[in-house]
Parts: C-alpha cells; structure tokens; sequence
C-alpha cells in the first residue's frame, strides 16, 4: 500500500546552518509533492509545490527537490532562524487520481539560536 | 478576511454526547476537506465535499461520524455519541478547486476532548 514517510526523530539544528527534511515514499508515482508547515496549535501552512518534471523549486531560503527515481523529496531551509522552528509535512496526491492529498507525520525542527 | 475559520476552538465533552464542529471556508473556494490530527499523528482524512457532487465519505471511521455542506460554503462534522478515542484536533482545509495541485488552506482546528 502507499506509504508516506518522514523522519519521525526532531531535527535540532543551530542558527544560521541549513536545515535538510527528508520525504520517501513507496507503492506510488505521485504527479507532484507538497510541504507545508505546522506551528504548535495552529492549522498546516502550504509552503511549496514541486512537479514531477520539476527537479528543483526555490521560494527564498527554501528549496525542494524531487527525485522520482528515488521515490525521495528533501526540503532545505538555507540560513536557518529559530522562526523556522516548526513540523514540517509533506503530502502526496492519493493514488487512483483521487482529489484528496495524503500526509506525512511530519518532521520537527528546532533551530537553536 | 479571511482565511479558513472553524469554531469552537476548544471543546471538552463527556463520553456519550454528541458534538458539533464547524468550518468556514475561504469565499469561493469550492473544495472542502476534513482532517483529524492525533498526538503525534499525521492528518487523518475524514470526508471531502466538491461543489454539489456527493461527497467522499470513505474515511469517516465510524457511523458515528457525518458532515454536510450547506449552499456550497459553511461545513458542520457531527460526532454522535462520543467516545474517548474520539479525542482529537479536528482540521478543516479547503481549495480553490479540487485541481490535485491547489494547495489546501487550514484553519487551526478544533481541540476535542472526551472525559
């Protein structure tokens, strides 16, 4: 069956270096990817779509790749901040051209200043 | 305004009782989905309305669970007879279109909480 993973251990980081979150998945050729960020609380943020074709999107500090091959998203945060602290999600469009998007765990990163 | 609104943002309840919880949308989106977030948990997907095509019910747990849309916009999810494993943040998101690449806008939730 499809499965979603990301790293289930907080990522702790220091300011100023740059973040990596991992997203695998299997049993699944997703036509794009998503991340989005969940503060303590508060609903999932959209923060990046990636498309099949697309091997690299950027969006300021952020930067996904997406290797279809390795069935593997990774997310990058450049010049951390202690603001970046947060869950980050990535989803996937359901399989069988379902309209209804499937969602990691979540990796949290802590940015220590 | 605004961005996806759900009320009540809180809400204990005893075991037994039934609960109503509520999404407004963005105006003009017609896309709508609930979600149940446990401790630790990823989103759970419950149900899924487009426009006025039935919805998708396939991931209500239980027949404990049902939603309705009403004119396209305000969504209310019931939960009749409520059980402690019921306890859950509760998320509504909706999009633009059902297009599988618009992104989805969350509202933060409903905390419930069965005694």
């Amino acid at each position: 069956s499809q499965k979603i993973e990301q790293n289930s251990e907080a990522l702790n980081i220091q300011e100023g270096k740059t973040a990596t979150l991992t997203c695998n998945y299997t049993n699944y050729s997703p036509a794009y990817l998503q991340w989005y960020r969940q503060d303590p609380g508060r609903g999932p943020v959209f923060l990046l779509l990636i498309r099949e074709n697309e091997k690299e999107k950027r969006k300021e500090r952020l930067k996904v790749t997406f290797d279809t091959t390795l069935k593997q998203s990774l997310f990058h945060i450049t010049a951390s901040q202690p603001a970046d602290s947060a869950t980050y999600l990535c989803a996937l469009p359901a399989s069988g051209g379902s309209y209804i998007p499937t969602f990691g765990r979540g990796t949290s990163l802590i940015v220590h200043p | 305004g605004a961005g996806v609104s759900q009320s009540p943002s809180n809400k204990v309840t005893e075991k037994g009782k039934d609960v109503e919880l509520r999404c407004d949308p963005i105006s003009g989106h017609t896309a709508l989905y609930w979600y149940r977030q446990s401790l630790g948990q990823g989103l759970e997907f419950l149900i899924y309305f487009q426009g006025n095509s039935a919805p998708d019910k396939s991931g209500l747990p239980s027949d404990r669970f049902s939603a309705e849309r009403t004119g396209g916009s305000v969504s209310t999810l019931t939960i009749q007879r409520t059980q402690q494993e019921d306890s859950a943040v509760y998320l509504c998101a909706s999009s633009f279109t059902n297009s599988p690449n618009q992104p989805q806008h969350f509202g933060d939730g409903t905390r419930l909480s069965i005694l």
